[in-house]
């Protein structure tokens, strides 16, 4: 089976501290994705990786980074965490052998920022 | 613009009875088309996945359409059970340059009544 893990289930932080959320998988995956779900608007995709050490921006990058130097893990970072990033984060992987691309989804984040 | 558009309310079903959900999608124009379970609190499950080619797919209990002259994809759970009850979401997967991208709707909370 498929495993996603994230670091933390639910975590509370003030406004400007820095936030780290990682994000593991053990299933030898090409493909990380995070994403955050609010309600009402679905998830959206903030950062993607296709390779180690790749990057690519998704529709809602301002105010993330991210980070990838194993395959295996991917790490979401809030520079300076604002009240609007309070927010559900999933973590997501998918393979790139073949062309369709189901992803499998890690438990999520419930980030407060306060 | 692009939308991609699923009902917002709540859909109550009887127990037994074939629950139909809808997903409409306006100025894109995926190579597949994928369904995910999501329970509270918990990631997204994948569940089926539809090519543009096909007009019909089926696993155990559910089934999936696509159609893309209307741009609708309905989802069926036949001889519902309350252990359906859930939030289903759809998401459009635009393959290009070798990489899958989903775009996921806000998804439809199903509540399977005994």
């Amino acid at each position: 089976d498929v495993k996603v893990t994230q670091s933390s289930r639910y975590l509370v932080k003030r406004t400007g501290e820095k936030v780290f959320l990682e994000c593991v998988q053990d299933m030898d995956h090409e493909n990380m994705f995070w994403y955050r779900q609010d309600p009402g608007l679905g998830l959206r995709l903030i950062y993607f990786s296709y390779d180690v050490k790749m990057k690519e921006k998704g529709d809602i990058p301002e105010g993330y980074s991210v980070s990838r130097e194993k395959k295996e893990r991917f790490s979401l970072i809030l520079e300076s965490a604002s009240t609007n990033q309070t927010s559900m984060y999933l973590c997501a992987s998918s393979t790139s052998q073949g062309v369709e691309g189901e992803q499998y989804f890690g438990p999520g984040t419930r980030l407060t920022v306060t | 613009s692009q939308k991609i558009e699923q009902n917002s309310e709540a859909l109550n079903i009887q127990e037994g009875k074939t629950a139909t959900l809808t997903c409409n999608y306006t100025n894109y124009s995926p190579a597949y088309l994928q369904w995910y379970r999501q329970d509270p609190g918990r990631g997204p499950v994948f569940l089926l996945l539809i090519r543009e080619n096909e007009k019909e797919k089926r696993k155990e209990r559910l089934k999936v359409t696509f159609d893309t002259t209307l741009k609708q994809s309905l989802f069926h759970i036949t001889a519902s059970q309350p252990a359906d009850s859930a939030t289903y979401l759809c998401a459009l997967d635009l393959f290009s340059g070798g990489y899958n991208k989903l775009i996921f709707g806000a998804g439809t909370r199903l509540a399977v009544h005994p």
